[in-house]
């Protein structure tokens, strides 16, 4: 069956600082991948995603590389604001058959620090 | 306008009583969902609809009982709620992207906060 793996957390940086959240996946087909954001108390919210090998989602300063050789999809963002803190959840979905169903990493919850 | 809607946002209440809690989705997809989140942060997959149809329905007790009376509604009735029930219940929805071999985007409801004291 499909997974996904992410960077355990909590993730702890400085405002400025860079930011990198891991992410793999296995799939049976060939996914889309997605980075879903979770601000406080709120509900998860699509951040970026890509539907195929070497596409680069970006969004807000982040962004992440479907990179097919290594199963990754990697999240990065060169300077963390203070609202960037939120819990970051990579994610998966292959195309449609009979059931709509994504495949979500366990979340990283990032803190930024002033 | 909100895109996909949860009542009521906080619920709390005694063990053994019965609940429901209702989703509403404006962006005509054809999916819905409902997720459990855990507080280490966990979201497990409960059920999924799809024009009214269960098509996913994860090892989850049969206390639960989701009703999906039309393709914009999913809500969700627990019977003889437990502590363990104690979390946050999201609805979602997503809609088959015109091109295949695109994976579909989700779309989170707010969601309700349950515990069960």
């Amino acid at each position: 069956g499909n997974s996904v793996t992410q960077m355990e957390g909590p993730v702890t940086l400085s405002e400025e600082a860079f930011l990198t959240i891991n992410c793999t996946y296995t799939a049976t087909g060939y996914p889309s991948l997605f980075w879903y954001v979770q601000y406080p108390g709120e509900g998860l919210q699509l951040l970026l995603k890509a539907t195929k090998a070497d596409d680069k989602g970006s969004n807000k300063g982040f962004e992440a590389t479907y990179r097919k050789e290594t199963t990754s999809f990697h999240l990065e963002k060169g300077s963390v604001q203070v609202s960037d803190s939120a819990v970051y959840f990579c994610a998966l979905s292959e195309s449609h058959t009979n059931a709509g169903k994504s495949t979500f990493g366990d979340g990283t919850t990032l803190t930024v620090k002033p | 306008d909100t895109a996909v809607s949860q009542t009521p946002k906080y619920l709390v209440t005694q063990m053994g009583n019965d609940k429901s809690i209702k989703c509403e989705q404006n962006l005509g997809h054809d999916t819905m969902y409902w997720y459990k989140q855990d507080s280490k942060k966990f979201l497990k997959i409960m059920f999924s609809y799809n024009n009214k149809e269960l098509i996913i329905n994860e090892t989850v007790p049969n206390r639960f009982s989701p009703k999906s009376p039309d393709k914009a509604h999913l809500n969700l009735h627990i019977n003889s709620l437990e502590l363990g029930d104690s979390a946050v219940y999201f609805c979602a929805s997503s809609q088959v992207p015109p091109t295949s071999g695109v994976g579909e985007t989700q779309y989170f409801g707010p969601g309700t906060r349950l515990l069960v004291l």
